[in-house]
């Protein structure tokens, strides 16, 4: 089934740095949403672009969407040591209608103070 | 609100054995969703309600599964007899509208172990 699919790749870096990952999904989508999860807890979530839209902010969030390229990017500045946690993409597939999501496995984020 | 809330946080059990999750979504919200987080499969929805009808349960692994919304403010997801692979961390989530068209609200998640 289509899913949204981050870089498999853990990333640390030093506070200060920016982050940036990458979602990459198979099929037309409604929108895609970022999601942040920390250790042991739900997801929360970040984020909201819709098919129509290329960029979004929110404060320190940046996010990127090229419908074309069927990929999306979020773009953390200035990265705090809270900003720790794994960061999920998940697509609304217009096949689903707009009901439900489809999420991607992760991203770990580590940020050394 | 307090957001949705789950219980137990925590379930330790031995194989065999039924299981009982149980959910709270925030009031007014119509749109309620059990995932499943496992390391090798990531997050999975299992099963969603609209107005307290299952509107997809094709995520449910096997009929071991079963999931009931009695009312708007509460849900359960039963595995009768558990097994060690259902090991997981289970999520509720609920929002208002349409379920993708808006941000999803998670609880806190139940971490069940099966031995």
């Amino acid at each position: 089934s289509q899913q949204g699919e981050e870089d498999p790749q853990a990333l640390s870096i030093q506070e200060g740095e920016n982050a940036t990952m990458n979602c990459s999904y198979k099929t037309s989508i409604n929108n895609l949403q970022w999601y942040r999860q920390n250790s042991g807890r739900g997801l929360v979530h970040l984020i909201l672009i819709r098919s129509n839209e290329r960029e979004k902010h929110s404060g320190r969030l940046r996010v990127t969407l090229d419908t074309s390229k069927k990929s999306s990017s979020l773009l953390i500045t200035a990265s705090r040591a809270a900003d720790t946690a794994s960061y999920f993409c998940a697509t609304v597939p217009t096949s689903y209608g707009n009901n439900r999501l489809a999420f991607g496995k992760g991203n770990q984020v580590v940020v050394i103070p | 609100d307090a957001g949705v809330i789950q219980s137990p946080r925590h379930e330790v059990t031995e194989m065999g054995q039924e299981v009982t999750l149980r959910c709270k979504p925030i009031s007014g919200h119509d749109y309620l969703f059990w995932y499943r987080q496992t390391m090798m499969r990531g997050l999975e929805l299992l099963i969603y309600f609209n107005n307290n009808v299952p509107i997809d349960d094709s995520g449910m692994p096997e009929d071991r599964f079963s999931a009931k919304m009695p009312n708007a403010s509460f849900s359960t997801l039963k595995i009768q007899p558990s097994e060690p692979r259902d090991s997981a961390v289970y999520f509720c989530a609920s929002n208002q509208g349409a379920g993708g068209r808006s941000e999803q609200f998670f609880g806190p998640g139940t971490r069940l172990t099966v031995l």
